[in-house]
């Protein structure tokens, strides 16, 4: 089975500072990887996915992510934020074989400070 | 506009009564799911349909139940044997049934009891 842990539930952090969301997935067999934003009273929305090739993925709204294999991260992070940006952000897997379900991770609840 | 629709937004649910959430997508996707969100966890799989007249139970179907009888339907059906249905419920579809593929997801009904 496939598990994920983002360690950080709340990250503060004021406008046009850069930002880091981390990932850690745990897995017995290779998975793709994915970061979705969730605003407030709404559904789930794809920010990027890492499926195969360069480990550097680039997403919407100025998003990119990292997968590294050997430390188990796929870590989200911005250059500068926004107020908009104001959101709950999951990390998720699936494995490449098997049921092929999404395993969520709890969130983080990134709070952009004007 | 393509996309996925759920209703009601909010519904009020009571002892021993069974409710139906609805989720319609015009997406043309064959895969649909139901997700059930709780504060500070990570999204949980109730049920998926792989395609009509097919579904199979997720990590948490018990007092759930669902039926898939046309494509662009997949109605949730929160029976009176689950005891804690207070929750956020979100329906999503993808193009397949694969590890690969996006999942697009719903606004969301939200399940209080009285």
């Amino acid at each position: 089975a496939q598990s994920v842990t983002q360690l950080d539930s709340q990250v503060p952090v004021f406008e046009e500072a850069p930002v880091e969301l981390r990932c850690n997935y745990s897995s017995s067999v290779s998975v793709y990887l994915f970061w979705y934003v969730q605003y407030p009273n709404q559904g789930l929305q794809l920010l990027l996915k890492y499926l195969s090739g360069s480990t550097l993925v680039k997403g919407i709204n100025g998003f990119e992510a990292e997968f590294n294999k050997s430390q188990t991260s796929f870590h989200l992070r911005k250059p500068s934020v926004h107020i908009s940006d104001t959101a709950e952000y999951f990390c998720a897997v699936s494995a490449l074989t098997g049921a092929n379900n999404l395993f969520f991770g709890t969130g983080t609840r990134l709070t952009v400070i004007p | 506009d393509g996309g996925i629709t759920q209703s009601p937004k909010y519904l009020f649910r009571k002892e021993g009564q069974n409710v139906t959430l609805s989720c319609e997508q015009n997406l043309n996707h064959d895969a649909m799911y139901w997700y059930r969100q709780d504060p500070g966890q990570g999204l949980r799989l109730i049920y998926y349909s792989q395609i009509v007249n097919d579904f199979q139970k997720g990590d948490i179907a018990e007092g759930y139940s669902v039926s898939r009888e046309k494509k662009e339907s997949f109605p949730l059906t929160v029976t009176s044997a689950q005891k804690n249905p207070t929750a956020f419920y979100l329906c999503a579809s993808s193009d397949a049934r694969g590890a690969r593929e996006t999942q697009y997801f719903g606004p969301g009904t939200r399940l209080l009891v009285l």
